[in-house]
């Protein structure tokens, strides 16, 4: 079984602040993990994933997510953020033995000026 | 590319009409998912394709609901009778699998169905 677990329903943050979306899971095996953002009135598009290697991942427009396997945690940071990040973001969680990645609930991350 | 193609962007209807929602799928793609999005359940997987094979439809609220995939190339999922629960914005998503699940899923721009 899978599962992925967003404590936050909103992260609210103001321009030039660092900002961090939170992100647990809970998999057997070993997880595939994945940020992706949603912006107004579009569908999902990727950010970012961890499937091996270095825990520290990089990904798009600057955001980046730290893989941590003794907390079961893949945070979603950027170091300053934009009015522009402002957009709903999720976490996914898939392992090697599943085909269907299970989604988390969203966070509504809102930045202002 | 032009991405996974949705249409029609918005409907609006009524209780009881059918409705077919239309998705084309990235060329290679052979991983389809259809989701619906409602601010009370968030992100719902309705149902699964591999290589045009449904291999898990337990998503799927009722028998008011059916999707195909004919081809690689196209997959359509209506609502018949349609009900005003049934509102909600419903995406496609396309992924390649090649002996390994890990790639990440492309989504279309959504259709946001209104049954009044």
């Amino acid at each position: 079984a899978q599962s992925v677990a967003q404590p936050e329903d909103q992260v609210n943050v103001a321009e030039g602040n660092p900002l961090t979306v939170k992100c647990t899971y809970s998999v057997s095996g070993n997880p595939y993990l994945f940020w992706y953002v949603q912006y107004p009135n579009r569908g999902l598009q990727f950010l970012l994933k961890y499937i091996t290697g270095d825990n520290l991942v990089k990904g798009s427009y600057g955001f980046e997510a730290e893989f941590n396997k003794s907390q079961t945690s893949f945070h979603l940071k950027k170091p300053s953020a934009l009015v522009s990040d402002s957009a709903l973001y999720f976490c996914a969680v898939i392992t090697g033995g599943s085909y269907i990645p299970t989604f988390g609930r969203g966070t509504s991350l809102i930045v202002h000026p | 590319d032009a991405g996974v193609i949705q249409s029609p962007r918005h409907e609006v209807t009524e209780m009881g009409q059918e409705v077919t929602l239309r998705c084309k799928p990235i060329s290679g793609h052979n991983s389809l998912f259809w989701y619906r999005q409602t601010m009370m359940r968030g992100l719902e997987l309705l149902i699964y394709f591999n290589n045009n094979v449904p291999i898990d439809d337990s998503g799927m609220p009722e028998d008011r609901f059916s999707a195909k995939m004919p081809n690689a190339s196209f997959s359509t999922l209506k609502i018949q009778p349609s009900e005003p629960r049934d509102s909600a914005v419903y995406f496609c998503a396309s992924r390649t699998d090649r002996g390994h699940t890990n790639e990440k899923l492309f989504f279309g721009s959504g259709t946001q169905l209104s049954v009044l």
